[in-house]
């Protein structure tokens, strides 16, 4: 049963780079898409981006700017980079999976418990 | 980007009563490989990731109860809980996962009355 855990400093200060990993057990990463979500107190869902197991990439247009995903299937780990962060960056971040079969792509199962990143001085 | 809107925000509803959630896509969300509705509910209880409950609209994720049904076309889709039980509280989010970037809704507070 695939797992997936996020890790990451806590806390960052503003204008700074947030940087997080996902990391997967349980099953290869290989033909699978990598999702990343965040969701502030009391909020909804926002989704930020994706990675392919080879790479490929595609970003919320939102966030784009800032955004830069990345992986490692030897280490069996994909890392998300936020660039100039501000308080409004502050939430819950999810790493998740999902794949594609004949053409339709599925919604993202199983996320991983997520980890809180403060954005402070 | 496509916006998925939930009606209502919250809801209370007695044990064993029928819950109903709704959720309208700004736009057709209908995948032409398979003719299937790229539609996602999920439940999130608190301190909780996300669950996966229904993908395609209407197809029950393995493990959830029977009391959850999806449906609905195009635009709008439903969540029925059947038979309300006490761990059904939780917040419910829609999600169409057809045009980047994937979207959610707002989510719909389910509570007891």
């Amino acid at each position: 049963q695939v797992q997936l855990q996020e890790s990451g400093p806590g806390l960052v200060k503003p204008a700074e780079t947030l940087s997080l990993t996902c990391s997967v057990s349980g099953d290869s990463m290989r033909n699978y898409f990598w999702s990343w979500i965040r969701q502030p107190a009391g909020k909804s869902l926002e989704w930020i981006g994706r990675i392919s197991s080879s790479g490929d990439s595609n970003y919320n247009p939102s966030l784009k700017s800032r955004v830069t995903m990345s992986v490692d299937t030897s280490k069996n780990q994909f890392s998300l980079r936020l660039t100039s962060v501000t308080a409004a960056d502050t939430a819950v971040y999810y790493c998740a999976r999902w794949d594609c079969r004949g053409g339709a792509c599925n919604p993202e199962d199983p996320w991983g418990q997520g980890t809180l990143v403060t954005v402070s001085s | 980007d496509i916006v998925m809107t939930q009606s209502p925000d919250s809801l209370a509803v007695s044990l064993g009563e029928r819950a109903t959630i709704n959720c309208k896509s700004s736009r057709n969300i209908l995948h032409s490989s398979n003719s299937k509705n790229s539609l996602a509910w999920y439940q999130q209880r608190p301190g909780q990731p996300p669950k996966l409950l229904i993908s395609w609209a209407s197809t029950r994720e393995s493990g959830v109860p029977d009391r959850f049904s999806g449906s609905g076309s195009g635009t709008d889709f439903t969540l029925t809980i059947s038979s309300l039980q006490a761990e059904d509280v939780a917040v419910y989010y829609c999600q169409q996962y057809y045009w980047a970037p994937r979207t959610f809704g707002q989510g719909t507070k389910l509570e007891i009355k």
